[in-house]
């Protein structure tokens, strides 16, 4: 099974303020196509998980564009360049990889300083 | 519009047995497998099981294979989770999400979410 880790597990930003969340797989996600089997998803307090990122780098539909995702084959990050109060939750990286029994990190919950 | 709808939790007892369902619509069912996820009161986002488009296969998470059984009917466009022998560690949100595939067969993620249904395990 992939085992996936994300870093940190808790990050305090202030509004504004660019930040980073890494994800690192146990074994590459990297597809035949070429293009790298990893999500990001936010979940807000209260609500379910949306859709950020997918492939890796790819905004999904009506994600503002201070989200990014970048990196290849194990290590990917996500990068918000200024973040906004609406922006708090917890994002989870996942792999679809083995799209039929997917993986996801641990979390890491964003919060304002 | 794909519409993703859980429902059927509730509250049981240790060892006990719940059906959950996840009724879809907006896509062509059939074309598509199908996971059932969960999320532990405070935890993180947990795959539990998969089926594939004609039902003729699927895969469990370890903790529950033997225990949970995922079917579906595609004449009703819904995907069911027979979960028996529950244990208060299965107490969760339970997310049904259909393969991350467009109509053109590209990955583009698990779009869309429903609300969940809440299983409760506890005596």
């Amino acid at each position: 099974d992939i085992v996936m880790t994300q870093s940190p597990l808790s990050l305090s930003v202030t509004l504004g303020e660019p930040a980073a969340i890494s994800c690192r797989s146990s074994q590459s996600l990297v597809h035949s196509h070429g293009y790298s089997c990893l999500d990001w998803y936010l979940q807000k307090p209260g609500q379910s998980p949306q859709l950020l990122i997918y492939l890796g780098s790819r905004r999904a539909s009506g994600v503002p564009d201070r989200f990014s995702g970048s990196g290849s084959g194990t290590d990917f990050t996500l990068e918000i360049s200024r973040v906004e109060a609406e922006d708090v939750g917890v994002y989870y990286c996942m792999q679809a990889i083995h799209i039929t029994q997917v993986t996801f990190g641990q979390g890491t919950r964003l919060d304002i300083k | 519009q794909v519409q993703l709808v859980e429902s059927g939790g509730g509250v049981v007892h240790p060892g006990g047995s719940l059906r959950i369902s996840c009724a879809t619509s907006g896509f062509r069912f059939i074309d598509y497998g199908m996971h059932w996820l969960r999320q532990a009161p405070g935890k993180g986002l947990e795959w539990v099981a998969f089926i594939v488009f004609d039902g003729k296969a699927d895969n469990y998470e370890d903790s529950v294979r033997g225990r949970f059984t995922v079917t579906r009917d595609n004449s009703k466009n819904t995907v069911y989770l027979e979960m028996n022998g529950l244990r208060v560690e299965d107490s969760a949100v339970y997310y049904c999400q259909k393969e991350g595939l467009s109509e053109y067969g590209a990955y583009v993620g698990f779009v869309n979410w429903g609300p969940g249904t809440r299983v409760t395990v506890s005596s």
